[in-house]
């Protein structure tokens, strides 16, 4: 079975400042999806960035962008020129690409980001 | 575009009550379903996925049960609440195994 392990339950950051969560997880498996998802106090889940564990390029979406290790089996997202807004409770999600195994994911336990103005 | 609904927003309901927790979706024909739960503070346990209409598949033995009668419609039940089964409950759905899940707005379910 598939772990997903976050070693920072809490982490801070000054505004427009940055910083980067850690993610780390365990697979027997070569093919499969990594995802950070967001959630704020109304606890709705926010798609951050997906990475193919196939792909070499790590993603990028504006200000977000990650450091994916496949041999470390290591997955972190970085967060540059953090905003107010980007407070939240922060998942790393791992999902197995095997069709038998339904989309399954497994979630580690969260990093609570606090932005300080 | 496709958008997914959960109800209730929120439920208080006493020990030994029966549950019924409704997700569905629109814009996308069979999409896989799952259910999820989440403890305060942690991160989100697999209940249940589904594939297909009448297809379900339980991941965690618990008082919990899901069912899928419309396509778009899942549906998460119980015939007795226990103290344990208070939680944040989240639907999702993707519409292939190899494309990424969105979640619905979730159930903030107390059970006294």
């Amino acid at each position: 079975a598939q772990t997903v392990t976050q070693s920072q339950p809490e982490m801070s950051v000054q505004e427009a400042e940055t910083v980067t969560l850690s993610c780390t997880y365990d697979t027997s498996e070569s093919d499969y999806y990594l995802f950070w998802y967001k959630q704020p106090p109304s606890r709705q889940m926010i798609l951050v960035i997906r990475q193919e564990a196939y792909k070499q390029q790590n993603a990028t979406e504006n200000r977000f962008s990650v450091n994916f290790q496949k041999a470390a089996k290591s997955f972190s997202l970085k967060i540059s020129d953090s905003q107010l807004g980007d407070a939240a409770m922060y998942f790393c999600a791992y999902r197995s690409a095997l069709l038998a195994n339904a989309g399954k994911s497994t979630f580690g336990d969260g990093t609570t980001l606090t932005v300080k103005p | 575009s496709q958008t997914i609904h959960q109800w209730p927003a929120t439920l208080v309901q006493p020990v030994g009550s029966p549950l019924s927790l409704e997700c569905t979706v629109e814009g996308t024909s069979n999409p896989n379903l799952y259910w999820y739960r989440q403890a305060a503070g942690r991160g989100l346990q697999l209940l249940f996925y589904s594939v297909g209409i009448g297809q379900i598949s339980s991941e965690v033995p618990q008082n919990l049960s899901a069912s899928r009668p419309q396509d778009r419609q899942f549906i998460l039940s119980s015939k007795k609440l226990l103290l344990s089964d208070s939680g944040f409950y989240l639907c999702a759905w993707s519409v292939r195994t190899r494309e990424t899940q969105y979640f619905g707005p979730g159930t903030r379910l107390l059970v006294l």
